[in-house]
């Protein structure tokens, strides 16, 4: 158990629909990052928030967006989607200590758009 | 962040050493070596990271070449619950984890 924590673990949507997916870093770590696995794709980096605010963006959709609340939890909203947004999403989270710091990853959101 | 290379697939043998090397010749002077793998499809897990020195935890160790251009991944004693896909990534850090296709590796018995 990582001590990150993610829910819903399963999400089944229809296209066009919005979901919220939901993280919980481990205590005390201030950085927490998104990272979306397709099949055809791999594990790609989405975005980075630390204390609050947006750190790094990467392959993120327009239709996509995240925050990280003063709780330093973080949620994922993914809107109008479609067919090729299903995908396992997961959140990692660390210290976001400037030298070395390890990102521990959550079990996942399964989502499914049908 | 430099790329790295790996063979896409190995197997071994349960009970045995498993060696799993990565290629990272264009890594810079404050880029660590991270080696995580994903079971099937939970979430990646840690396993060890590296700047220059050899290190050590219960889990496995890492070898980093002199030249710091290769290391390896050596868990001690594989067992069938180590099947799974294991990534190098090299990172500077701070940075994003970058995940290549990483090697599959199969633990028979």
């Amino acid at each position: 158990d990582s001590g990150v924590t993610q829910t819903p673990k399963h999400l089944i949507t229809a296209t066009g629909q919005r979901v919220t997916l939901r993280c919980s870093p481990r205590s005390g770590d201030l950085s927490v990052y998104w990272y979306q696995q397709s099949l055809d794709q791999g594990l790609q980096f989405l975005i980075q928030y630390y204390n609050g605010e947006e750190r790094a963006k990467g392959n993120i959709l327009e239709r996509f967006s995240a925050q990280q609340f003063p709780d330093l939890h973080s949620e994922l909203n993914l809107s109008s989607l479609e067919l090729g947004d299903s995908a396992l999403y997961f959140c990692a989270s660390s210290t976001g200590s400037p030298h070395q710091e390890t990102q521990y990853f959550g079990p996942g959101t399964r989502l499914l758009v049908l | 962040d430099a790329k790295t290379t790996q063979p896409p697939s190995m197997d071994c043998a349960e009970g045995r050493a498993a060696n799993l090397p990565c290629n990272h010749s264009t890594i810079s002077g404050n880029e660590y070596v991270y080696w995580y793998r994903q079971i099937h499809s939970q979430g990646p897990q840690y396993i060890i990271h590296g700047l220059k020195n050899n290190e050590t935890n219960e889990m496995a160790s890492l070898i980093i070449t002199e030249d710091r251009k290769s290391s390896t991944l050596i868990l001690p004693h594989a067992t069938l619950r180590d099947t799974a896909v294991y990534y190098c990534i090299v990172r500077a850090a701070g940075n994003k984890l970058t995940f290549g296709g990483g090697t599959r590796v199969l633990v028979k018995p």
